[in-house]
C-alpha cells in the first residue's frame, strides 16, 4: 500500500492520559499535515510540515498538543492530558510540491475516544 | 470563523437523478476549490477541483459550476449511483490554508 498510512485506527484512553499518533506519509512528499474531523464536520486544519520543518499551526493547537516531523518522513502527533473534548478522528495528509494547491492525500485516520 | 458554508446537510436522491450540493465562501483570496468524497472509516479522497479563472469543469459524472462573483460553487453529479453515497465536502484554499464545509450525507436509493 502506498498511500498515507495513519496507526493506530482507533486508540481509547482514559482522561488525563497522553496519546501519541503516528503518521506516514507517501514516500516522495514533502509536505504533511494534521487535521481533526468531529462527527458531522468537515476536518479542521491543525498544523503543517514541510519537510521537517513545522511551518504553521492553527490556534485550535493547544499547548497540550506538539507535532514532529523528526527527519522530514513520518510524523507524530502527541496529546498530552487529554479531555473528553478531544475525542475525534485525526487525519494526516501528505502532498507534493513547493508551489501552491497540490492535491493532498488523506489516511484513513485515528479514531480518538477519550473517556 | 466558518468560512465555506455547504448545504444540504443531507441528500436523498433516486439512482439515475442528479445530486447537487451547494457551497459559498467568503474569503476572496481562496484560489483553488476541490470537493472530496469519504465513506464511512476512510479519510477524504479527492474527487474533482476547480480554480477561479474557469465557470465550469466536469470530470465523467461529476462537474462543479463556480460563481466567482457570488462567492459560490457547487457540485453536480449525473446518473447518480448507489456507489456514490457517501459523504462530500467542499474546500477552499489559499496555499495551504485549506478550510471544509460541514459535509452532505448522500444516499442514492436503488
Amino acid at each position: 500500500d502506498t498511500g498515507v498510512s495513519q496507526d493506530p485506527r482507533h486508540k481509547i484512553t482514559k482522561r488525563g492520559q497522553n496519546v501519541t499518533f503516528r503518521c506516514d506519509p507517501i514516500s516522495e512528499h514533502n509536505r504533511l499535515y494534521w487535521y481533526r474531523q468531529t462527527l458531522g464536520q468537515g476536518p479542521e486544519f491543525l498544523t503543517y510540515f514541510q519537510n521537517e520543518a513545522q511551518l504553521e499551526k492553527s490556534r485550535l493547537l493547544s499547548d497540550r498538543f506538539s507535532a514532529e516531523r523528526p527527519k522530514g518522513s513520518f510524523s507524530t502527533l502527541e496529546i498530552q492530558r487529554t479531555e473528553q473534548g478531544d475525542s475525534a478522528m485525526y487525519l494526516c495528509a501528505s502532498s507534493l510540491g513547493s508551489g501552491h494547491n497540490t492535491e493532498a492525500f488523506f489516511g484513513q485516520g485515528t479514531r480518538l475516544t477519550v473517556v | 470563523q466558518q468560512q465555506v458554508k455547504q448545504s444540504p446537510q443531507s441528500l436523498i436522491v433516486q439512482k439515475g437523478g442528479i445530486s447537487i450540493i451547494n457551497c459559498a465562501y467568503e474569503n476572496t483570496a481562496f484560489d483553488y476549490f476541490p470537493w472530496y468524497q469519504q465513506f464511512p472509516g476512510k479519510g477524504p479522497a479527492l474527487l474533482i477541483a476547480i480554480r477561479p479563472d474557469v465557470s465550469e469543469k466536469k470530470e465523467g459524472r461529476f462537474t462543479i459550476s463556480f460563481n466567482k462573483s457570488a462567492k459560490q460553487f457547487s457540485l453536480h453529479i449525473m446518473d447518480s449511483q448507489p456507489g456514490d453515497s457517501a459523504t462530500y465536502f467542499c474546500a477552499a484554499s489559499k496555499g495551504n490554508d485549506m478550510r471544509f464545509g460541514a459535509g452532505t450525507r448522500l444516499t442514492v436509493k436503488p
